[in-house]
């Protein structure tokens, strides 16, 4: 199993740019979310998925947009960066474990926006 | 608003004391509290998870200390080795309603000196 796998590991935007951050996972999880992180700050949420086809938002949705087409894959797309977007992304699967919804994360994508 | 508070924001220890890593959180709702666990350049990883129906949960070295009543919670990590330097994450969520919403702590930086 490859787990959760993220693509690109690094990106530089201009202001104004597009883009899709890729996730995908082979552990069949029907949870999925994307999560930011910047210093001092922790992880903060930006969009979650309990399943194909149902996406909800998180604590910072805004500037983002996701779809859940399949179990496997869940892109993050910033319409028009900002440098405010700059930050390092993580994507998760999850499952229920034997205490509680377990997390298991990618390795993260480092975008920074000028 | 910070759902979820951690301190200290950093932390040295000397090889084989005791680090504790303090939360406190808001909502009454959460009934999951993990901890995640990361090393520099790589994802969170989860490290020990506990349910308010319990007051401690002890896996190792690594211990929960929960109070229900004060809503907080503690991590302790006896005997520290300079391999458990990393940040260090507290979280919480409505796992019953929202599975897989986590909501963490701003992360502590701990450095285990040998």
């Amino acid at each position: 199993n490859a787990g959760v796998t993220q693509t690109p590991k690094f990106q530089v935007l201009k202001t104004g740019q597009s883009m899709t951050l890729q996730c995908a996972q082979d552990m069949n999880h029907e949870y999925m979310s994307w999560y930011r992180q910047d210093p001092g700050m922790g992880l903060r949420l930006i969009h979650y998925s309990v399943g194909a086809g149902i996406t909800d938002q998180g604590e910072v949705p805004n500037g983002y947009n996701v779809s859940r087409s399949t179990t496997e894959d869940f892109p993050l797309r910033l319409l028009s960066a900002a440098p405010s977007q700059t930050s390092v992304y993580f994507c998760a699967s999850s499952v229920q474990g034997r205490v509680g919804n377990e997390q298991f994360f990618g390795p993260g994508t480092r975008l920074t926006v000028l | 608003q910070q759902q979820v508070k951690q301190s200290p924001q950093s932390l040295i220890v000397q090889k084989g004391g005791i680090s504790i890593i303090n939360c406190a959180y808001e909502n009454t709702a959460f009934d999951y509290f993990p901890w995640y666990q990361q090393f520099p350049g790589k994802g969170p990883a989860l490290l020990i998870a506990i349910r308010p129906d319990v007051s401690e949960k002890k896996e190792g070295r690594f211990t929960i200390s929960f109070n229900k009543s004060a809503k907080q919670f503690s991590l302790h990590i006896m005997d520290s080795q300079p391999g458990d330097s990393a940040t260090y994450f507290c979280a919480a969520s409505d796992d019953y309603n929202q599975g897989g919403k986590l909501i963490f702590g701003q992360g502590t930086e701990l450095s285990v000196k040998p």
